[in-house]
């Protein structure tokens, strides 16, 4: 079954540590999106890109970088610049049509 | 200004009763879409509804229904005959344009935390 495939499911990151959260897909969507979910708050975007080896800064691209080297693939890494990186991420994709939005089932993180 | 506003941080209804989660919207652009989307607390985003601007009928899935008033920038998500497995968190969200040059992002409410009780 096609779909996107986040991993790790749980996180744990030290202080000045970089980690990077996986988002694979095997759907062949061009766009791909990392959300960031605080508790009470909705999802705000962090990077998308949508072609291979281009990418744009979303609300809070702040602390974060990203890569879009294959189709199928999307990293974020989380730096130590990120001052309050504990929260839930979510990557998403978008096919052909304008409403078929798939989403990842979350990587959650905590700094420890 | 929000783009998206969720006016109802929780919610209670009863089993078998109807519910509406309410949603307003702002946006100068005439093409947009509206979503619903159900969080549960696995965290996954399941996809309930979508309405375009065009479209010229309000969206049905199954028990769920979108009250759509264009003029006043309202999508509210009707849920009828509550289920207890219907409790989650639900969040309104708007893609602006549908140009492939403006990235087709999704702005999301803050969501409301729904309860259905016995």
């Amino acid at each position: 079954d096609g779909g996107i495939t986040q991993s790790p499911k749980y996180l744990f990151r030290k202080e000045g540590q970089n980690v990077t959260l996986s988002c694979e897909q095997n759907l062949n969507h061009d766009a791909m999106y990392w959300y960031r979910q605080d508790p009470g708050q909705g999802l705000r975007l962090i990077y998308y890109s949508q072609i291979v080896n281009d990418f744009q800064k979303g609300d809070i691209a702040e602390g974060y970088s990203v890569s879009r080297e294959k189709k199928e693939s999307f990293p974020l890494t989380v730096t130590s610049a990120q001052k309050n990186p504990t929260a839930f991420y979510l990557c998403a994709s978008l096919g052909g049509r304008l409403h078929g939005y798939t989403f990842g089932s979350g990587t959650r993180l905590t700094v420890v | 200004a929000q783009k998206i506003t969720q006016t109802q941080p929780g919610m209670f209804v009863q089993e078998k009763e109807a519910v509406t989660l309410d949603c307003t919207y702002d946006t100068s652009d005439p093409s947009y879409g509206l979503f619903w989307y159900k969080q549960p607390s696995s965290g996954e985003m399941i996809f309930l509804i979508y309405q375009g601007s065009y479209d010229q009928q309000n969206a049905t899935e199954g028990r769920y229904s979108l009250n759509f008033q264009k003029a006043r920038k309202s999508a509210n998500l009707v849920i009828s005959a509550s289920q207890l497995g219907d409790s989650a968190m639900y969040f309104c969200a708007m893609r602006e344009g549908g140009s492939p040059g403006g990235g087709n992002k999704l702005t999301f409410g803050t969501g409301t935390q729904l309860k259905v009780e016995l």
